[in-house]
């Protein structure tokens, strides 16, 4: 069965580091996302994607983020200068039609 | 905006008992409504969905849940659990599915006692 794959599974940076966290989509399908959970809390959507171009984003998703589909199979989150807080789970999801399938996520501890 | 409320935070059941998770949520059009669980370490799987048609969905592993508008409600059940139940459980609600995200509740912890 065709699953969403992540790397790495988890992710030790120093604050203030670029980070990018990689995702491989299932490959028919159109429409990519990423999320992240903080410990102990909800899951929270950052930002879909499709066709190239970001089709959606929440309030957390600022100019630190950014998304790219580089190629025709990763699908890539980056921040560009972490902070203690942004040490979560993150997610990558990927919807043909109306269903998320998520990936195991990665850990990313800021320290 | 779309909101999910989980009122239980955590649930004990004993092996072989029935199971209800409550999920009410709050949404201006037509809800697409998903519950996913979450094992230890791991990311989350879709247990089941409902888009529209037949108010009582069934999902994978035994569980189901019906959607009941008048209550903008979305419980999930399973007859009977089993220790491998385990697991964190989420509702969430999306508005028109493609690109929009979904929108989670706080989760519910579900212990199974032997």
């Amino acid at each position: 069965e065709p699953e969403v794959t992540q790397t790495p599974s988890h992710q030790v940076t120093q604050m203030g580091q670029e980070v990018i966290l990689r995702c491989v989509p299932i490959s028919n399908h159109l429409y990519f996302y990423w999320y992240r959970q903080i410990l102990g809390q909800k899951v929270e959507f950052l930002v879909s994607f499709y066709n190239n171009e970001i089709s959606e984003k929440s309030e957390i998703f600022d100019d630190q983020f950014s998304v790219e589909r580089p190629d025709g199979s990763n699908f890539t989150l980056k921040i560009r200068s972490t902070k203690l807080e942004d040490s979560a789970m993150y997610f990558c999801a990927s919807s043909g039609t109306w269903e998320q399938y998520f990936g195991p996520g990665t850990r990313l501890t800021v320290t | 905006a779309q909101s999910v409320t989980q009122p239980d935070i955590h649930i004990t059941v004993s092996e072989g008992a029935s199971l209800e998770l409550r999920c009410n949520y709050s949404y201006g059009a037509t809800p697409y409504l998903f519950w996913y669980v979450q094992s230890p370490g791991q990311g989350l799987q879709l247990l089941l969905k409902y888009f529209s048609g037949d108010t009582l969905v069934q999902g994978i592993k035994g569980f189901e849940a019906e959607f009941k508008r008048s209550q903008s409600s979305f419980n999930l059940r399973k007859p009977s659990v089993h220790w491998s139940d385990a697991a964190e459980y989420f509702c969430a609600v999306g508005a028109r599915g493609g690109a929009d995200g979904l929108t989670f509740g706080k989760g519910t912890h579900l212990i199974i006692q032997p």
